[in-house]
């Protein structure tokens, strides 16, 4: 099964320091989205790819916030100069533009703990 | 704007009772409608989906109406068991082009033997 992948899994970092996350979609899904989950909350949308164009940005995105998909396949999320208000799950999921409903797909997640 | 509203948790049941998660949205148009779920830790996976008024999505004994009159789509089934106790999200994706996902906050589930 070649479900989302998303690493690392866990990531401890000091404020003020720049993180990357890597999201691995689910082969041939052309849309990749970003989500941001704080304990007790339910996801909130930050982005999403279709292939490689970045379609629609939150303003939950703040400037220091940054994802690419540059190949259309993997994506990653960089988070510059980090503050403790940025730990959370951060969640990728993927899906097929052509399906009907377009149903997103998610990844175990990223759990980001900025100290 | 769009928003789903779930009921709080948690939710405390004995194995084989009947279970209710209520969930209710606001938005424009005809959005598609889902439940996803979370065991502890694991990801979220889709659970259900319904993508017009009427339409019944069914899994796992777990079924919810997509009611557009009442803009309600409450989970229900009929006889939990212990390995369901898990943390359920209700979610909407807006009709219009628009693919993002709005969740509830999440209702948790616990199941006692």
């Amino acid at each position: 099964d070649t479900g989302v992948s998303q690493d690392p899994r866990h990531k401890i970092t000091k404020r003020g320091q720049n993180v990357t996350f890597r999201c691995d979609p689910i082969s041939e899904h052309n849309r990749l989205y970003w989500y941001r989950q704080t304990l007790g909350q339910g996801p909130e949308f930050l982005t999403y790819f279709q292939n490689e164009a970045q379609l629609e940005k939150s303003r939950l995105l703040s400037d220091r916030f940054s994802a690419e998909r540059p190949k259309g396949s993997f994506s990653t999320l960089e988070i510059q100069r980090t503050e403790q208000g940025d730990s959370a799950m951060y969640l990728c999921a993927s899906s097929l533009v052509d399906e009907s409903t377009d149903t997103q797909y998610f990844g175990p997640g990223t759990r980001l703990t900025v100290l | 704007g769009n928003s789903v509203t779930q009921m709080e948790g948690p939710v405390t049941l004995s194995e084989e009772a009947f279970l209710t998660i209520n969930c209710t949205y606001t938005a424009t148009g005809y959005p598609s409608l889902f439940w996803y779920v979370q065991y502890p830790g694991e990801g979220l996976q889709l659970l259900l989906k319904a993508t017009k008024a009427d339409d019944k999505g069914s899994n796992k004994g777990f079924e919810a109406t997509y009611r557009k009159e009442t803009t309600s789509f409450h989970l229900e089934k009929g006889s939990v068991q212990v390995s369901d106790s898990a943390v359920y999200f209700c979610a909407l994706r807006s009709s219009g082009g628009y693919n993002k996902l709005i969740f509830g906050a999440g209702t948790r589930l616990a199941v006692h033997p």
